[in-house]
């Protein structure tokens, strides 16, 4: 285990809806980044927290956002839910060094199907 | 662009035999090369990476060779095992681009008895 814990494990919403994802990261990391991976794919990076600033993104659009609170621990929201947003969301901690290999543990990740 | 691709979708070996798993990429610009291993159900778990300016890095039986010139990275399991049957990622990380990873589409690696 990497002692990085994401809830719900499952979630079902409805096109249109909005959702909250939550991850805890493991124990002396500062940094969490949130990864999207469709059935079949590898993740794709939505967005990266440091310092409970969004310290990177991907090519997401803004009805993703997220926040990383004082204890390190982030929440990814999506509004405006579409279809296509059926996907694992994952998420992944480290601890941020400049040039390190600032080596990512993932957490087991949360099912969202949006119907 | 950014791009990390993977040869082949499936791959199917005996148990026993070592097993290659391969992964091309087309950015230049990158410090470090990791290789993923994704369990069913569970989140990608870390197995090895290679700094840019090395060409080759052992773990406990794996290892993962770069070459830079042709950017191609490959993952060697020694005396495969049931265990390692799991879809394989490989992914880099672009110098300056924070802790953003590049992932490829995966590999499924099949250990038949």
């Amino acid at each position: 285990e990497t002692g990085v814990t994401q809830s719900p494990t499952h979630l079902i919403k409805t096109r249109g809806q909005q959702v909250t994802l939550r991850c805890s990261s493991q124990s002396g990391h500062n940094t969490v980044s949130w990864y999207q991976q469709a059935l079949g794919q590898g993740p794709q990076f939505i967005f990266q927290y440091y310092r409970e600033e969004e310290n990177g993104r991907g090519n997401f659009p803004p009805r993703f956002s997220g926040l990383q609170f004082p204890n390190y621990s982030s929440e990814l929201n999506v509004n405006a839910l579409e279809l296509d947003d059926s996907a694992l969301y994952l998420c992944a901690s480290s601890r941020n060094s400049a040039g390190g290999r600032n080596e990512q543990f993932f957490g087991p990740g949360t099912r969202l199907t949006v119907l | 662009g950014e791009s990390v691709g993977l040869h082949l979708p499936t791959l199917s070996v005996q148990e026993g035999d070592n097993s290659i798993i391969n992964c091309a990429y087309s950015n230049s610009a990158s410090d470090y090369f990791i290789w993923y291993k994704q369990e069913s159900g569970k989140g990608p778990q870390f197995i090895i990476d290679i700094r840019s300016n090395m060409d080759k890095r052992q773990g406990q039986r794996v290892t993962v060779l770069l070459n830079k010139t042709v950017k191609h990275l490959s993952l060697q399991i020694a005396a495969t095992q049931p265990g390692d049957s799991a879809v394989y990622f490989c992914a880099e990380k672009l110098t300056g681009g924070g802790n953003k990873l590049t992932f490829g589409t995966g590999t499924q690696l099949k250990v038949e008895l």
